[in-house]
């Protein structure tokens, strides 16, 4: 089975563009989550979808923005950029449940020149 | 901030087992302590996760604590393509939220 899946893999934008990554959860997960993580640090968590619904947030400006489709793809857009917004972008899929395990995928590497 | 405390670095003789602790000194009773490991450039590999009891499966053993105040991840037979950086993360299945609160991890060097 396929892992989750996540495009582009490596891109660079210009500062004040905008970008959209793109992600696909592992067949039969319905959440889906995103993480930013920059060179040298951990990764932080943007945001949580499931059933198209948003579940969680973390402290990102409203430049961040995602949803869920019905296939349970999701989308993360990025306004504005800025150049600390270059970063490994991760996606993470599970299904529900307590103790479940959250698979990540292999990122997006943005760069903001 | 993550509840977590790991050393920063480690090394291990490969061939080895290589044993890495976690202090986590405020979990609470149903929270879940989870090990990824992040090997460069690449997003972060699951390993293995428990709640109380002591876990093991192909790639690794989780060993709990008794008073779950800290844990250790085994990893029986180290190899160089165990050189990552490893995260304990301790996480309570809340309302359904995936959150996972990352720290800085142990850098695990195996070395030949």
């Amino acid at each position: 089975d396929a892992g989750v899946t996540q495009s582009p893999t490596h891109l660079i934008k210009t500062r004040g563009q905008h970008v959209t990554l793109r992600c696909s959860p592992i067949s039969g997960h319905k959440s889906v989550s995103w993480y930013q993580q920059v060179l040298g640090q951990g990764p932080q968590f943007i945001f949580q979808y499931y059933e198209k619904e948003e579940r969680g947030r973390g402290n990102f400006p409203d430049r961040f923005s995602a949803r869920q489709f019905p296939n349970y793809s999701s989308e993360l857009n990025v306004n504005a950029l800025l150049l600390g917004d270059s970063a490994l972008y991760l996606c993470a899929s599970s299904s529900t449940g307590a103790g479940n395990t959250i698979y990540f995928g292999e990122g997006s590497w943005l760069t903001v020149v | 901030d993550a509840k977590t405390t790991q050393p920063p670095s480690m090394d291990c003789a490969e061939g080895r087992a290589a044993n890495l602790p976690c202090n986590h000194s405020t979990i609470s009773g149903n929270e879940y302590v989870y090990w990824y490991r992040q090997i460069h450039s690449q997003g972060p590999q699951y390993i293995i996760h428990g709640l109380k009891n002591n876990e093991t499966n192909e790639m690794a053993s989780l060993i709990i604590t008794e008073d779950r105040k800290s844990s250790t991840l085994i990893l029986p037979h180290a190899t160089l393509r165990d050189t990552a950086v490893y995260y304990c993360i301790v996480r309570a299945p809340q309302g359904g939220s995936e959150k996972l609160v990352f720290g800085k991890g142990t850098k695990l060097t195996v070395n030949p």
